[in-house]
């Protein structure tokens, strides 16, 4: 079976600083790995995704995620944050092989602090 | 915007109602999802359409009932729901369900709540 973790419920960040939101995942074999993120009274809107290739993955708005397979985790990270970032973010996971369904994390509240 | 449209945005219904939810995608794909999300839990999957046959239904009660009457629109008819049914549904489309084609891209949702 596969599973995603999210361990922290709640992110604060200071405008301007770098943040991250942690997710580690299981999976039986290779990974297929997304972040996601939801503002508020809108649907998840896709950030980015790792599949095969370089560990570090750019996606949409300065972010970006690390592949870290003997850590098993797909850490989200950017380098200085900004107050429009503030967002429910979400982790998911599939195995790479099938037609597995993806399988989300219990999501990170981000709040960047002017 | 993602190219996922769900009506109502917001719905309200008392147990004894039948009320439908709709999703339209206008992105070509061929995949469809009904998804339920609750507070501070996993988003739940409940339905998946594959070229407009369902692929997957996970332990849903039958009080939620889909449809995917073609590959661009997906229905979730409801009857004799519980409060506990409220919560905010998603609905999303992929152009595929395996290897790589699996990226989801998701409608605003459906605010329901049970009275």
């Amino acid at each position: 079976a596969q599973s995603v973790a999210q361990p922290e419920d709640q992110v604060n960040v200071a405008e301007g600083n770098p943040l991250t939101v942690k997710c580690t995942y299981s999976v039986s074999g290779n990974p297929y790995l997304f972040w996601y993120v939801q503002y508020p009274n809108r649907g998840l809107q896709f950030l980015l995704k790792y599949i095969t290739g370089d560990n570090l993955v750019k996606g949409s708005y300065g972010f970006e995620a690390e592949f870290n397979k003997s850590q098993t985790s797909f850490h989200l990270k950017k380098p200085s944050a900004l107050v429009s970032d503030s967002a429910l973010y979400f982790c998911a996971v599939r195995e790479s092989r099938g037609n597995e369904k993806l399988t989300f994390g219990t999501g990170t509240r981000l709040t960047i602090i002017p | 915007e993602t190219g996922v449209t769900q009506t109502p945005r917001h719905l309200v219904m008392g147990m004894t109602n039948k009320k439908s939810l709709k999703c339209e995608q206008h992105l070509g794909h061929n995949a469809m999802y009904w998804y339920k999300q609750s507070a501070k839990k996993p988003l739940e999957l409940m339905f998946v359409y594959s070229l407009e046959e369902r692929v997957e239904n996970n332990s849903v009660p039958s009080r939620f009932s889909p449809e995917c009457p073609n590959s661009s629109h997906l229905f979730l008819h409801l009857h004799t729901l519980q409060p506990e049914d409220s919560a905010l549904y998603l609905c999303a489309s992929s152009l595929g369900t395996s290897g790589t084609y699996n990226e989801q891209f998701f409608g605003p949702g459906t605010r329901l709540t049970v009275l």
